[in-house]
């Protein structure tokens, strides 16, 4: 089974863009989570969507935002782009809703994301 | 708020034993997950532990006392192929994963 794909891996905005970042979840995978990871941070959450439905949302600001379409891939969205949004964005399918007793999440390559 | 706190950075030898502690404080309990991720890649499933006790997989092995918000991850016979980042992550009340920032193991000839 291939891997979960995301796209691009690198990508480089100026303050004020927007930005779109995809995600290819693992075949037959219904649940995309979306992480930000910066040195020293950790990784945080995003969010994580369900059979096309965002079933949780992390503590970010509205200018985050993502969705989710049939076939199960995912989009992440930026809108007006602060300096402090530079980070790793790393996707993470499973099989199942995070509410499962047991879930191994699959982490994507992640996206560099540099904003100047 | 929630809080998972682990070291940093540690630093071993080749051959030996080495323990990663994790301590939370988390609203509510669904299980704890720890996670490998080497330089410049993605993070790589490891251990799940939701019930006290130790599970050994292989040269590793994840501890967990649900009692003192505490876990560890014990990796022994070290490889240089082990130096990486270990991140452990709480499931909470709402099946959210929350991460600890990751310690970085160094591992010495």
């Amino acid at each position: 089974k291939a891997g979960v794909t995301q796209t691009p891996r690198y990508l480089i905005k100026t303050r004020g863009q927007q930005v779109t970042l995809s995600c290819s979840p693992i075949s037959g995978h219904r649940s995309v989570s979306w992480y930000q990871q910066t040195p020293g941070q950790g990784l945080q959450f995003l969010f994580e969507y369900f059979s096309e439905t965002q079933r949780n949302k992390g503590n970010f600001p509205g200018r985050f935002s993502g969705r989710q379409f049939s076939n199960s891939r995912s989009e992440m969205n930026v809108s007006t782009l602060e300096l402090g949004d530079s980070a790793l964005y790393l996707c993470a399918s499973c099989p199942t809703s995070g509410r499962a007793d047991y879930n191994e999440q699959f982490f994507g390559p992640g996206t560099r994301l540099t904003v100047l | 708020g929630q809080n998972i706190d682990q070291p940093t950075e540690m630093t071993a030898t080749e051959g030996a034993i080495v323990q990663i502690n994790c301590t939370y404080q988390t609203s509510g309990f669904n299980g704890l997950f720890w996670y490998q991720q080497h330089a410049g890649e993605a993070p790589t499933f490891l251990s799940y532990n939701v019930l006290d006790g130790l599970e050994e997989k292989g040269r590793f092995s994840s501890f967990l006392s649900r009692s003192k918000g505490y876990s560890y991850l014990l990796l022994k016979e070290l490889q240089m192929k082990d130096s990486a980042s270990y991140l452990c992550a709480v499931r909470d009340s709402n099946y959210q994963l929350i991460w600890g920032a990751g310690t970085k193991l160094i591992i010495k000839p």
